[in-house]
């Protein structure tokens, strides 16, 4: 079965940075492009970047420049890397497969606060 | 950016209704549209991807149509494991973008 599991959020302080993964099993990781989406508390749903099976990225406007996604392949795990971090990017953060996004994971909570 | 705008935001429901979805999007999205459904504290569920497609285990309840810029989530008997939020998703241009969501309660 598709797995993906998050990790790495907690507390920040503004300005700072922090780095999600997300482990991936049960398909072929190599072979699917993969997305960040995030969800503020209480809020709905933003997409957030994406990176291609070759390693092509896209990002929201409101990430670009402060987030980086990649990916490893050989460790089947997908990275968000978050720097800058403002009040604003506390949110749940989901990892999801595919471009048409059908498995998501649990989640991983980024708090963004002094 | 595409703006999908969805609709109604809260719906009161009773078990063994009809109930429908409406998403529109500012621009035509050529049928690449998703529905989800996520309970309280979980990942969203797909649905419905590409407008009428069911996703694999999901119940023939659940059913999705249209095209250009208007969309419907159509759960033809409401059962009490489908209350939740409702979300759109266009998948047809960058940067994605989702609907607000339909919080789908019991009446």
């Amino acid at each position: 079965a598709v797995q993906l599991v998050e990790s790495g959020g907690g507390l920040v302080q503004p300005g700072k940075s922090l780095k999600l993964s997300c482990s991936a099993s049960g398909f072929t990781f190599s072979s699917y492009g993969m997305h960040w989406i995030r969800q503020a508390p209480g809020k709905g749903l933003d997409w957030v970047a994406y990176i291609s099976s070759s390693s092509g990225t896209v990002y929201a406007d409101a990430v670009k420049e402060r987030f980086t996604i990649s990916r490893d392949n050989a460790k089947n795990t997908l990275y968000l890397q978050l720097n800058s971090l403002k009040s604003e990017d506390t949110a749940i953060y989901y990892c999801a497969r595919k471009w048409t996004v059908d498995y998501w994971g649990q989640g991983v909570m980024v708090t963004v606060s002094s | 950016d595409i703006q999908m705008t969805q609709s109604p935001s809260l719906l009161s429901a009773s078990v063994g209704d009809r109930v429908t979805i409406n998403c529109k999007a500012s621009q035509n999205i050529n049928k690449y549209l998703n529905w989800y459904q996520q309970k309280l504290g979980e990942a969203p569920k797909l649905l419905i991807y590409n407008t009428n497609n069911l996703q694999t285990g999901i119940p023939s309840r659940f059913s999705g149509s249209g095209s250009g810029t208007d969309y419907t989530l159509t759960i033809s008997s409401l059962q009490p494991e489908d209350f939740g939020t409702y979300f759109c998703f266009q998948h047809n241009s960058w940067p994605y973008t989702f609907g607000a969501g339909t919080k789908l309660e019991l009446k």
